[in-house]
C-alpha cells in the first residue's frame, strides 16, 4: 500500500523550460491537493480537485496548471519555471466533507529548482 | 475565511522536560484543526485532529491538544520530549463547509540531550 506517491523526487530545471510533477494515490480518495512549501511560510496551496473532474485554483495558482486525470492521479504543471517557483511541492489527498473533516496523506515531497 | 497564528518559530527543550507549541486560530464558522509534524525530508504526519467532539484530543506518540473557544486557541504539548520529537509542526485550520485547509508558518521543535 503506498499511500501517495510523487514523481520525480527531485529536478533541476532553468528558467522558461516545462516540466510536469505526477501524483497518484491508492487511498481511494475523493479530493486531492498540490501545496507548495517555502522556509517560514507553511504549506500554500495551490490547486485542488474536490472530486474527479472538478479543479479550482487555491492561494497561489499563477504561473501552474493541473490535471484530474482520474481519481487516482492529479498532475501539476509548470509551463514556463520561474526562480520563484523553486520549493518543495507535496501532493495530498482527503475523504473530505465532513465525515472525513478533510484529514489529509501526503506525499514524500518533489524538490524543484529554477536555475 | 480562516487562519492559524503560531506564536513560535523555533522551541528548543531538554529530552524529559514537558513540550508546549502554541497555535491561535481565526475563523467565521466551527472550526475543524488540526496538528501535523513533518520530520526532516519527510511528508507530513496527523498528529491528532479536534472535529467538536471533547475539547482535549490525545493524538499520537503522547502529544495531545486543547481545545479552547474563548481563547481562540489550539495549543499542542507533551509531558515528556523524546529525541525523536525533533521536527517541524504545523497547526492547520478548516472552516466548515470548506474542503481547503489554511496552514501555520510551523514550529520547529529541537531535543537537547
Amino acid at each position: 500500500n503506498a499511500g501517495v506517491t510523487q514523481t520525480p523526487k527531485f529536478q533541476v530545471l532553468k528558467t522558461g523550460q516545462s516540466m510536469t510533477l505526477q501524483c497518484a494515490q491508492d487511498m481511494n480518495h475523493n479530493s486531492m491537493y498540490w501545496y507548495r512549501q517555502d522556509p517560514g511560510m507553511g504549506l500554500r496551496l495551490i490547486y485542488y480537485s474536490a472530486s474527479e473532474g472538478t479543479t479550482d485554483k487555491g492561494e497561489v495558482p499563477n504561473g501552474y496548471n493541473v490535471s484530474r486525470l482520474n481519481k487516482r492521479e492529479f498532475s501539476l504543471r509548470l509551463e514556463s519555471a520561474a526562480p520563484s517557483q523553486t520549493s518543495v511541492y507535496f501532493c495530498a489527498t482527503g475523504l473530505g466533507g465532513p465525515t472525513g473533516a478533510n484529514v489529509l496523506t501526503f506525499g514524500a515531497g518533489s524538490r524543484l529548482t529554477v536555475l | 475565511a480562516q487562519s492559524v497564528t503560531q506564536l513560535d518559530s523555533h522551541v528548543s527543550v531538554s529530552e524529559g522536560t514537558p513540550v508546549l507549541l502554541r497555535c491561535n486560530y481565526s475563523s467565521s464558522y466551527s472550526p475543524s484543526l488540526f496538528w501535523y509534524v513533518q520530520h526532516p525530508n519527510k511528508g507530513l504526519q496527523l498528529l491528532l485532529k479536534y472535529t467538536s467532539a471533547a475539547t482535549l484530543v490525545k493524538g499520537i506518540n503522547g502529544f495531545e491538544a486543547e481545545f479552547k473557544k474563548s481563547e481562540t486557541s489550539f495549543h499542542l504539548t507533551k509531558p515528556s520530549a523524546h529525541m525523536s520529537d525533533a521536527a517541524e509542526y504545523f497547526c492547520v485550520v478548516r472552516g466548515t463547509g470548506d474542503y481547503k485547509l489554511s496552514f501555520g508558518a510551523g514550529t520547529t521543535v529541537t531535543v537537547r540531550a
